[in-house]
């Protein structure tokens, strides 16, 4: 069965500070792979997708960027975060003909 | 371009009460709709989705929904609930072969009294 590994599960960052996210997914070969963001008063959002190593699509302009370098592995990233940054942070997985699954998240709280 | 809109952000039940979610959608074309549910600190977990197949639609945990394209509306039943359906509930919306690029509603929160 397919898996899908987000850490950490809570993350405490400063202002101007960089940011890595990685989420790795188990079970399932060349997946379609999402990064949504979840923040109060804006929803969940879909920030990147990819559909092979070192194809990404940007949803939204903004502070974050996104990598792909192996097949199984997608890491959201920034160079200097903003208090904008907050928020729960999902990675997603598409199963064709059935849907999208979720990871367990990435709460982020820039202070 | 689609959206998906849900009626009500917080809903309270009574235990072994009917449940009733709202959503309506917005689409030029006919949608792939999902229904998602979210307990707290966790992520998504998939409900049930119409694709064009049935227009009800049977899901875990005893959820159900009908698509109504006359009313443009796809809501979420459960005849019985339980306690352990309190949670927060999110419709979505997709028009592209890519399931996971989705458009979410705002959510509803649902919270369960005994």
């Amino acid at each position: 069965s397919q898996t899908i590994h987000q850490w950490p599960a809570t993350l405490v960052q400063p202002v101007g500070s960089p940011l890595s996210l990685e989420c790795t997914v188990e079970g399932t070969s060349n997946p379609n792979l999402y990064w949504y963001r979840q923040a109060a008063g804006r929803g969940l959002q879909l920030l990147f997708y990819s559909v092979g190593i070192g194809q990404i699509s940007s949803e939204v302009p903004q502070n974050l960027s996104a990598s792909r370098p192996q097949d199984r592995q997608f890491i959201l990233s920034s160079k200097k975060l903003l208090l904008s940054d907050s928020g729960f942070y999902l990675c997603a997985l598409e199963t064709r003909g059935v849907g999208a699954f979720f990871g367990q998240g990435t709460r982020l709280t820039v202070v | 371009a689609q959206s998906v809109t849900q009626l009500g952000s917080h809903v309270s039940v009574s235990e072994g009460a009917l449940v009733l979610l709202r959503c309506n959608y917005s689409s030029s074309v006919p949608p792939y709709l999902f229904w998602y549910v979210q307990y707290p600190n966790q992520g998504l977990q998939l409900l049930l989705k119409y694709t064009s197949a049935a227009t009800l639609v049977k899901g875990i945990n005893g959820f159900e929904a009908e698509f109504k394209k006359s009313e443009t509306s796809f809501h979420l039943t459960k005849p019985s609930a339980h306690m352990s359906d309190a949670a927060e509930y999110f419709c979505a919306v997709t028009l592209s072969d890519s399931w996971g690029k989705l458009q979410f509603g705002a959510g509803t929160q649902v919270v369960v009294t005994p």
